[in-house]
């Protein structure tokens, strides 16, 4: 089973710190998304690629968090100078883009904990 | 800016009766909706979708209606059973945008034996 794989699963860190998480999308899907879920919450969308280029990255996001998708495979999203309110699921999806719509498939997510 | 809502976020059902699952919207750009499980400590799991060139769509014991003019949409799962407990979430996006994908806020289905 080849589907969306994330590393790591979780993590621990303390404020102030930067963290880097990964993502593996499934293998030639051209689109990768970035979320973020809090509890309580849904998918919150942070940003997202289509091959290397990243299209859209949302309002909320400052300019602690960026993403990568080098050569339009994985993906890193890295937060620099971690804060409290940063604890959260990461969650990556991928999707085969055509001109229809196709479904999002998620991987099982990175938790992170900023203490 | 909630573009996409569940107002129930918990509902209990009976083994092998109908569970129903309501969603809303407001942005009348969207055009194609999804529904998706989660179970604790995994990510969210596609369940089925649904263009808005269609009103219905049924998949095993999964069926989802969209009705456009009253920007709704629900998921009915006929008969439920209890491995259909998880939290599920409606999602929206439009095909002639960005292809960003927005979220409810879940609905917590608890399916009693």
């Amino acid at each position: 089973d080849t589907g969306v794989s994330q590393d790591p699963r979780h993590k621990i860190t303390k404020r102030g710190q930067n963290v880097t998480f990964r993502c593996d999308p499934i293998s030639e899907h051209n689109r990768l998304y970035w979320y973020r879920q809090t509890l309580g919450q849904g998918p919150e969308f942070l940003t997202y690629f289509q091959n290397e280029a990243q299209l859209e990255k949302s309002r909320l996001l400052s300019d602690r968090f960026s993403a990568e998708r080098p050569k339009g495979s994985f993906s890193t999203l890295e937060i620099q100078r971690t804060e409290q309110g940063d604890s959260a699921m990461y969650l990556c999806a991928s999707s085969l883009g055509q001109s229809l719509a196709s479904p999002l498939h998620f991987g099982n997510g990175t938790r992170l904990t900023v203490t | 800016d909630q573009q996409v809502k569940q107002n129930s976020p918990s509902l209990s059902v009976q083994e092998g009766r109908i569970s129903i699952l309501n969603c809303d919207y407001t942005n009348s750009m969207f055009d194609y909706f999804l529904w998706y499980k989660k179970y604790p400590a995994e990510g969210p799991t596609f369940l089925i979708s649904i263009s808005s060139i269609k009103d219905k769509n049924e998949d095993g014991r999964f069926t989802v209606f969209l009705n456009k003019s009253a920007k709704h949409l629900s998921l009915h799962i006929v008969p439920s059973q209890p491995g259909d407990s998880a939290v599920y979430f409606c999602a929206a996006t439009s095909t002639s945008g960005t292809y960003k994908y927005i979220f409810g806020t879940g609905t917590r289905l608890k399916v009693l034996a």
